[in-house]
């Protein structure tokens, strides 16, 4: 079946550094990708999203290149900041539902230090 | 407009007891979701209804039931609850169903049973 699997946390770095979380997923057909985030005590929200092979979704900085070949989707950003900490979800939705359910990874707990 | 509101907040509930959550979004969607929320899982779908006046099972439906009751209000009940329902509970809703659609989700509700 369809199944999303990303990195463990935590992950704590510094300000300013270079983010990358790992995302790869088992699918049939070509599901879309999302990147939500989980601000403490809020529900989740999209950060970024791509529905066909080599799309790159970006947003707030975060990038995301949808790789068919390596069955890929990680989240990247350049410089992180301390209002980046948060819960990351990797997700895809299966194509040939009739709704759009949503398969959600564990979840990757990011903390930024000052 | 709030988006996707959801009460209450915060739940106690005693094993067997039962009790509703509330969920509505203002935004006209068609569709809409219940998922739980457990360390390390990610989220997981429990219901979900297309559109006004149909429902379907998700992935975890087992001792859950929904009602759909206007377009704009979808609420989860528990009939009899059980100490294994001990989660956090989210609403979501989406413009359409289909895999490319972006899901909005409803801030949770924290629900303890004993």
């Amino acid at each position: 079946g369809n199944s999303v699997t990303q990195m463990e946390g935590p992950v704590t770095l510094s300000e300013e550094a270079f983010l990358t979380i790992n995302c790869t997923y088992t699918a049939t057909g070509y599901p879309s990708l999302f990147w939500y985030v989980q601000y403490p005590g809020e529900g989740l929200q999209l950060l970024l999203k791509a529905t066909k092979a080599d799309d790159k979704g970006s947003n707030k900085g975060f990038e995301a290149t949808y790789r068919k070949e390596t069955t890929s989707f990680h989240l990247e950003k350049g410089s992180v900041q301390v209002s980046d900490s948060a819960v990351y979800f990797c997700a895809l939705t299966d194509p040939y539902s009739s709704a759009s359910k949503i398969i959600f990874g564990s979840g990757t707990r990011l903390s930024i230090r000052p | 407009n709030a988006g996707v509101t959801q009460t209450p907040k915060f739940q106690v509930l005693k094993t067997g007891q039962s009790m509703t959550l509330q969920c509505a979004q203002d935004m006209n969607h068609n569709s809409m979701y219940w998922y739980r929320q457990d360390p390390g899982m990610g989220l997981r779908l429990i219901y979900y209804s297309a559109s006004e006046g149909t429902t379907d099972k998700g992935e975890v439906p087992n001792g859950y039931n929904v009602s759909r009751l206007n377009k704009r209000e979808f609420s989860l009940r528990l009939e009899s609850a059980a100490p294994s329902q001990t989660s956090v509970y989210f609403c979501a809703s989406s413009e359409n169903p289909g895999s490319q659609e972006t899901q909005y989700f409803g801030p949770g509700t924290r629900l303890l049973v004993l």
